[in-house]
């Protein structure tokens, strides 16, 4: 149980084209998923937090404008990284929070989407 | 932001042997998760820590949330190759949604 899906799991593109990530709870209702960025031997960092049916909350920092986060459904949040630059080169790893009484504070990954942007 | 302060970095061992690694924090935490991560792959969630003092155990894998609940400790027995990874521990507080991550362990075997 608990398995959290991520497509693509790598994309390469040109720079100024956007870029759709979707990730999918597969067994489990999420009411809120999460976008992390993940650097090369560095810990996660949080994006944003997207709750089912409203606005994402950005993190310090991260335009909201470039990086749009769709969380349509209980089992469907999207991040669309528009107008990509190589500098948004990375790994992009989304968690979904499972309901329920003990859990909620628990979060399942996705297998993560490695980004290179030329 | 904050972060939990994860220990040791990095560790070196041979198969067989035990492995102990601990995050601590100044502030209270009411859930402790601990995460392994493997080159190219999200984090997987070995255990979950929701109560002050409580020992769980997952195969060769057991944590501890701290009595404080500002600290969590993972140990692995008899450890194998297949445990070589990056290890985080996470921790949330009330209140908040996010998870606080510590920095990783960075756990290497010799067979």
């Amino acid at each position: 149980g608990a398995v959290v899906s991520q497509h693509p799991s790598w994309v390469i593109c040109k720079s100024g084209t956007s870029v759709k990530i979707e990730c999918r709870s597969l067994d489990f209702q999420a009411t809120t998923m999460f976008w992390y960025r993940q650097f090369p031997k560095q810990s996660l960092m949080l994006m944003a937090t997207s709750n089912e049916g409203s606005k994402a909350t950005y993190e310090q920092g991260v335009e909201k404008d470039k990086f749009l986060i769709n969380h349509a459904s209980l089992t469907l949040s999207t991040l669309t990284v528009t107008s990509a630059h190589p500098e948004d080169s990375s790994f992009y790893i989304c968690s979904a929070r499972a309901s329920g009484t003990y859990s909620t504070d628990t979060q399942y990954f996705g297998p993560g989407t490695r980004l290179t942007v030329l | 932001g904050q972060q939990l302060n994860q220990s040791p970095q990095s560790m070196f061992i041979q198969e067989g042997e035990d492995v102990s690694m601990n995050c601590t924090s100044s502030s209270i935490f009411n859930t402790w998760l601990w995460y392994k991560q493997e080159p190219g792959e999200g984090p997987v969630l070995l255990i979950a820590l929701y109560k002050a003092g409580e020992l769980t155990s997952n195969g060769r894998l057991t944590a501890q949330f701290g009595i404080t609940r500002k600290d969590s400790f993972l140990n692995i027995s008899a450890s194998i190759p297949s445990d070589v990874g990056i290890y985080f521990c996470a921790g949330a507080q009330g209140g908040s949604e996010k998870l606080v991550f510590g920095k990783g362990t960075k756990l290497t075997v010799n067979p």
